[in-house]
Protein backbone atom coordinates (compact mmCIF):
# COMPACT_ATOMS: atom_id res chain seq x y z
CA UNK A 1 0.00 0.00 0.00
CA UNK A 2 0.75 4.02 -0.22
CA UNK A 3 3.84 5.01 2.23
CA UNK A 4 4.12 8.46 2.81
CA UNK A 5 7.31 9.69 4.39
CA UNK A 6 7.35 13.24 5.85
CA UNK A 7 10.66 15.23 7.17
CA UNK A 8 11.84 16.86 8.71
CA UNK A 9 9.62 16.01 12.31
CA UNK A 10 10.66 19.25 13.90
CA UNK A 11 11.82 22.71 12.60
CA UNK A 12 12.20 26.05 14.21
CA UNK A 13 12.38 29.04 12.20
CA UNK A 14 12.82 32.72 12.70
CA UNK A 15 9.85 34.85 12.35
CA UNK A 16 10.23 36.02 8.55
CA UNK A 17 12.27 33.13 7.24
CA UNK A 18 10.83 30.95 4.96
CA UNK A 19 10.01 27.32 5.67
CA UNK A 20 10.00 24.10 3.69
CA UNK A 21 8.39 20.58 4.23
CA UNK A 22 9.86 17.96 2.39
CA UNK A 23 7.53 14.46 1.69
CA UNK A 24 7.94 11.54 -0.69
CA UNK A 25 5.29 8.54 -1.80
CA UNK A 26 5.56 5.61 -2.88
CA UNK A 27 2.30 4.67 -5.05
CA UNK A 28 2.82 5.91 -8.58
CA UNK A 29 -1.16 5.61 -8.52
CA UNK A 30 -1.60 8.97 -5.98
CA UNK A 31 -2.69 11.75 -8.30
CA UNK A 32 -3.74 13.80 -5.38
CA UNK A 33 -1.34 15.87 -2.69
CA UNK A 34 -3.12 17.72 0.31
CA UNK A 35 -1.44 19.29 3.13
CA UNK A 36 -3.04 19.82 6.17
CA UNK A 37 -2.65 22.12 9.36
CA UNK A 38 -3.18 21.20 12.59
CA UNK A 39 -3.17 23.54 15.84
CA UNK A 40 -3.46 21.82 19.61
CA UNK A 41 -6.96 20.98 20.15
CA UNK A 42 -8.72 20.98 16.74
CA UNK A 43 -8.99 19.01 13.82
CA UNK A 44 -6.58 19.08 10.54
CA UNK A 45 -7.44 22.05 8.82
CA UNK A 46 -6.99 21.92 4.78
CA UNK A 47 -4.27 24.84 3.99
CA UNK A 48 -3.64 23.73 0.55
CA UNK A 49 -3.23 21.06 -2.56
CA UNK A 50 -2.25 20.09 -5.91
CA UNK A 51 -3.06 17.47 -8.17
CA UNK A 52 -0.71 15.34 -10.32
CA UNK A 53 -1.06 16.73 -13.36
CA UNK A 54 0.45 20.10 -11.81
CA UNK A 55 4.07 21.02 -10.93
CA UNK A 56 3.19 24.00 -8.63
CA UNK A 57 0.45 25.63 -7.29
CA UNK A 58 0.37 29.15 -5.04
CA UNK A 59 -1.58 30.50 -2.46
CA UNK A 60 -0.38 33.70 -0.81
CA UNK A 61 2.48 32.75 1.53
CA UNK A 62 2.11 28.85 0.72
CA UNK A 63 3.17 27.08 -2.42
CA UNK A 64 2.99 24.01 -3.19
CA UNK A 65 5.38 21.49 -5.46
CA UNK A 66 5.33 18.11 -7.13
CA UNK A 67 7.49 15.83 -8.58
CA UNK A 68 6.00 13.01 -10.05
CA UNK A 69 9.31 11.47 -11.28
CA UNK A 70 10.67 11.04 -7.79
CA UNK A 71 7.88 10.60 -6.30
CA UNK A 72 8.23 13.68 -4.04
CA UNK A 73 6.24 16.97 -3.00
CA UNK A 74 6.86 20.20 -0.72
CA UNK A 75 5.23 22.81 1.28
CA UNK A 76 7.07 26.09 1.13
CA UNK A 77 5.78 28.93 3.76
CA UNK A 78 7.55 32.42 2.80
CA UNK A 79 7.66 35.25 5.38
CA UNK A 80 6.65 33.06 8.51
CA UNK A 81 4.48 34.26 11.08
CA UNK A 82 4.35 33.28 14.96
CA UNK A 83 0.59 31.91 13.70
CA UNK A 84 2.18 29.31 11.52
CA UNK A 85 3.26 27.78 14.32
CA UNK A 86 1.16 24.10 14.07
CA UNK A 87 1.84 20.87 13.01
CA UNK A 88 1.89 19.80 9.03
CA UNK A 89 1.18 16.94 7.24
CA UNK A 90 1.12 16.41 4.16
CA UNK A 91 -1.26 13.24 2.23
CA UNK A 92 -1.58 11.33 -0.78
CA UNK A 93 -4.21 9.96 -2.31
CA UNK A 94 -3.57 6.50 -3.86
CA UNK A 95 -7.43 5.33 -4.06
CA UNK A 96 -10.85 7.10 -3.80
CA UNK A 97 -11.11 7.68 -0.29
CA UNK A 98 -8.03 6.31 0.84
CA UNK A 99 -6.18 9.74 2.22
CA UNK A 100 -2.84 8.41 3.37
CA UNK A 101 -0.80 10.60 5.57
CA UNK A 102 2.55 11.56 6.60
CA UNK A 103 3.75 11.50 10.23
CA UNK A 104 3.74 15.39 10.73
CA UNK A 105 5.86 17.99 11.24
CA UNK A 106 6.16 20.11 14.02
CA UNK A 107 6.45 23.78 12.64
CA UNK A 108 8.00 26.22 15.52
CA UNK A 109 8.39 30.25 14.31
CA UNK A 110 9.91 32.34 17.39
CA UNK A 111 9.03 36.02 17.49
CA UNK B 1 -24.34 22.03 11.15
CA UNK B 2 -21.29 24.29 10.68
CA UNK B 3 -18.72 21.96 10.83
CA UNK B 4 -17.68 18.21 11.54
CA UNK B 5 -19.14 17.49 15.04
CA UNK B 6 -17.67 14.85 17.40
CA UNK B 7 -18.89 13.09 20.80
CA UNK B 8 -17.73 13.03 23.32
CA UNK B 9 -14.94 15.09 23.26
CA UNK B 10 -13.27 12.99 25.75
CA UNK B 11 -13.98 9.50 26.96
CA UNK B 12 -11.64 7.56 29.84
CA UNK B 13 -12.85 3.80 29.89
CA UNK B 14 -11.59 0.57 31.31
CA UNK B 15 -9.72 -2.02 29.42
CA UNK B 16 -12.39 -4.67 28.43
CA UNK B 17 -15.16 -2.27 27.74
CA UNK B 18 -16.63 -1.59 25.09
CA UNK B 19 -16.67 2.12 23.62
CA UNK B 20 -18.96 4.17 21.03
CA UNK B 21 -17.90 7.15 19.14
CA UNK B 22 -20.41 9.19 16.88
CA UNK B 23 -19.81 11.90 13.90
CA UNK B 24 -22.13 14.20 12.83
CA UNK B 25 -20.77 15.27 9.38
CA UNK B 26 -21.44 18.64 7.55
CA UNK B 27 -25.05 18.71 5.62
CA UNK B 28 -24.82 17.47 2.76
CA UNK B 29 -21.09 15.40 3.19
CA UNK B 30 -22.17 11.97 1.68
CA UNK B 31 -18.30 10.84 2.01
CA UNK B 32 -17.12 10.05 5.68
CA UNK B 33 -14.05 9.03 6.85
CA UNK B 34 -12.61 7.77 10.60
CA UNK B 35 -9.00 8.12 11.23
CA UNK B 36 -6.77 7.56 14.51
CA UNK B 37 -4.51 9.49 15.82
CA UNK B 38 -2.03 8.55 18.43
CA UNK B 39 0.76 11.03 20.50
CA UNK B 40 3.03 12.60 18.38
CA UNK B 41 2.11 10.31 15.52
CA UNK B 42 0.23 11.23 11.79
CA UNK B 43 -3.51 10.08 11.18
CA UNK B 44 -3.57 6.29 10.36
CA UNK B 45 -6.73 5.96 8.15
CA UNK B 46 -9.61 3.34 9.59
CA UNK B 47 -12.30 3.31 7.40
CA UNK B 48 -14.57 5.69 4.56
CA UNK B 49 -18.17 5.39 3.85
CA UNK B 50 -19.83 6.83 0.44
CA UNK B 51 -22.81 6.98 1.56
CA UNK B 52 -24.06 4.40 4.12
CA UNK B 53 -21.59 1.67 1.89
CA UNK B 54 -18.10 1.39 3.00
CA UNK B 55 -15.66 0.48 0.16
CA UNK B 56 -12.75 0.31 1.86
CA UNK B 57 -12.13 -0.96 5.40
CA UNK B 58 -8.55 -2.11 5.29
CA UNK B 59 -7.25 -0.05 7.85
CA UNK B 60 -9.59 -1.26 10.74
CA UNK B 61 -6.97 -2.56 12.95
CA UNK B 62 -8.75 -5.72 14.00
CA UNK B 63 -12.10 -6.95 14.65
CA UNK B 64 -12.65 -5.12 17.77
CA UNK B 65 -13.41 -2.09 15.78
CA UNK B 66 -16.19 -1.52 13.64
CA UNK B 67 -18.23 1.20 12.19
CA UNK B 68 -21.84 2.13 10.87
CA UNK B 69 -23.52 5.04 8.77
CA UNK B 70 -27.51 5.05 8.80
CA UNK B 71 -29.28 7.65 6.95
CA UNK B 72 -26.27 8.44 4.97
CA UNK B 73 -25.11 11.03 8.12
CA UNK B 74 -24.15 9.98 11.24
CA UNK B 75 -21.49 7.53 12.01
CA UNK B 76 -20.29 5.29 15.01
CA UNK B 77 -17.41 4.21 15.85
CA UNK B 78 -17.18 0.94 17.83
CA UNK B 79 -14.39 -0.18 19.54
CA UNK B 80 -15.31 -3.61 21.88
CA UNK B 81 -13.42 -4.68 24.75
CA UNK B 82 -11.11 -1.82 24.78
CA UNK B 83 -7.15 -2.34 25.45
CA UNK B 84 -4.75 -0.09 26.21
CA UNK B 85 -3.37 0.77 22.75
CA UNK B 86 -6.32 1.79 21.65
CA UNK B 87 -5.85 5.03 23.45
CA UNK B 88 -5.56 7.86 20.85
CA UNK B 89 -7.83 10.44 19.55
CA UNK B 90 -10.04 8.96 16.97
CA UNK B 91 -11.05 11.82 14.36
CA UNK B 92 -13.73 11.94 11.66
CA UNK B 93 -13.66 14.04 8.16
CA UNK B 94 -16.38 14.60 5.36
CA UNK B 95 -16.70 15.79 1.74
CA UNK B 96 -18.61 16.66 -0.89
CA UNK B 97 -19.07 13.33 -3.01
CA UNK B 98 -16.13 13.08 -6.22
CA UNK B 99 -13.87 15.64 -3.85
CA UNK B 100 -10.67 14.26 -1.72
CA UNK B 101 -10.93 17.85 0.15
CA UNK B 102 -11.08 16.27 3.88
CA UNK B 103 -13.10 18.49 6.37
CA UNK B 104 -12.23 17.52 10.43
CA UNK B 105 -13.50 17.27 13.32
CA UNK B 106 -12.31 17.91 16.69
CA UNK B 107 -11.60 14.06 17.51
CA UNK B 108 -12.43 12.17 20.81
CA UNK B 109 -9.81 11.94 23.06
CA UNK B 110 -9.91 8.15 23.90
CA UNK B 111 -7.84 6.93 27.12
CA UNK B 112 -7.97 3.71 27.96
CA UNK B 113 -7.30 2.63 31.46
Amino acid sequence: GENVEQHPSTLSVQEGDSAVIKCTYSDSASNYFPWYKQELGKGPQLIIDIRSNVGEKKDQRIAVTLNKTAKHFSLHITETQPEDSAVYFCAALPAPGKLIFGQGTTLQVKP
Amino acid sequence: GAGVSQSPSNKVTEKGKDVELRCDPISGHTALYWYRQSLGQGLEFLIYFQGNSAPDKSGLPSDRFSAERTGGSVSTLTIQRTQQEDSAVYLCASSLQQTPKLFFGSGTQLSVL
